[in-house]
């Protein structure tokens, strides 16, 4: 089945703890993204990457860093979390980035920072 | 400056009804996409509609059509006979045909309630 796997899917962690929400796709799909969901902003973008070791900020980087070694996997990683990135977090993926495109997603990751 | 605009943060419809959802748009590219997707309560992002700017006709999948209408910059979503399991918030997404980062921007969304 072809998908986007993120984990954790609930997370919760104290302000200063580095984490990393894995995601993963298994339908060789060159380009991956982040986002992240707020209540009345929608879907922003944190990073995106174009291949395996081309990635570059979005909308909304700071805070931020990912990593893209495989094709296959799209790592987000927060150093030091503080409570502003308390958020719905997504990983997408798409095949091209033709205008027609569909964007496939994971299942999201709600982490709390505290 | 915010490319999609979804006004309505909040709508409420009665089941069976029909029910309209906007989306206006703000672009200089000529190729672009459109996408509505949903997100139900447990938080999946489900595809359901796209409309190409070079679409002349509006698209159609099933109760979900796009009412498209270029020169105005909109392109709203039409659920016909609403059911109680499409309660959710929908996302209008705009992809640009000429930019570098031609990813996916969203609008703020709307929550939809179906009432029985």
């Amino acid at each position: 089945e072809a998908q986007v796997t993120q984990n954790p899917r609930y997370l919760i962690t104290v302000t200063g703890k580095k984490l990393t929400v894995t995601c993963s796709q298994n339908m060789n799909h060159e380009y991956m993204s982040w986002y992240r969901q707020d209540p009345g902003l929608g879907l922003r973008q944190i990073y995106y990457s174009m291949n395996v070791e081309v990635t570059d900020k979005g909308d909304v980087p700071e805070g931020y860093k990912v990593s893209r070694k495989e094709k296959r996997n799209f790592p987000l990683i927060l150093e030091s979390p503080s409570p502003n990135q308390t958020s719905l977090y997504f990983c997408a993926s798409s095949s091209t980035l033709n205008r027609g495109t569909e964007a496939f997603f994971g299942q999201g990751t709600r982490l709390t920072v505290v | 400056a915010q490319k999609i605009t979804q006004t309505q943060p909040g709508m409420f419809v009665q089941e069976k009804e029909a029910v309209t959802l906007d989306c206006t748009y703000d672009t200089s590219d000529q190729s672009y996409g459109l996408f509505w997707y949903k997100q139900p309560s447990s938080g999946e992002m489900i595809f359901l509609i796209y409309q190409g700017s070079y679409d002349e006709q509006n698209a159609t999948e099933g109760r979900y059509s796009l009412n498209f209408q270029k020169a105005r910059k909109s392109a709203n979503l039409v659920i016909s006979a609403s059911q109680l399991g499409d309660s959710a918030m929908y996302f209008c997404a705009m992809r640009e045909g000429d930019s570098y980062n031609n990813d996916m921007r969203f609008g703020a969304g709307t929550r939809l309630t179906v009432k029985p």
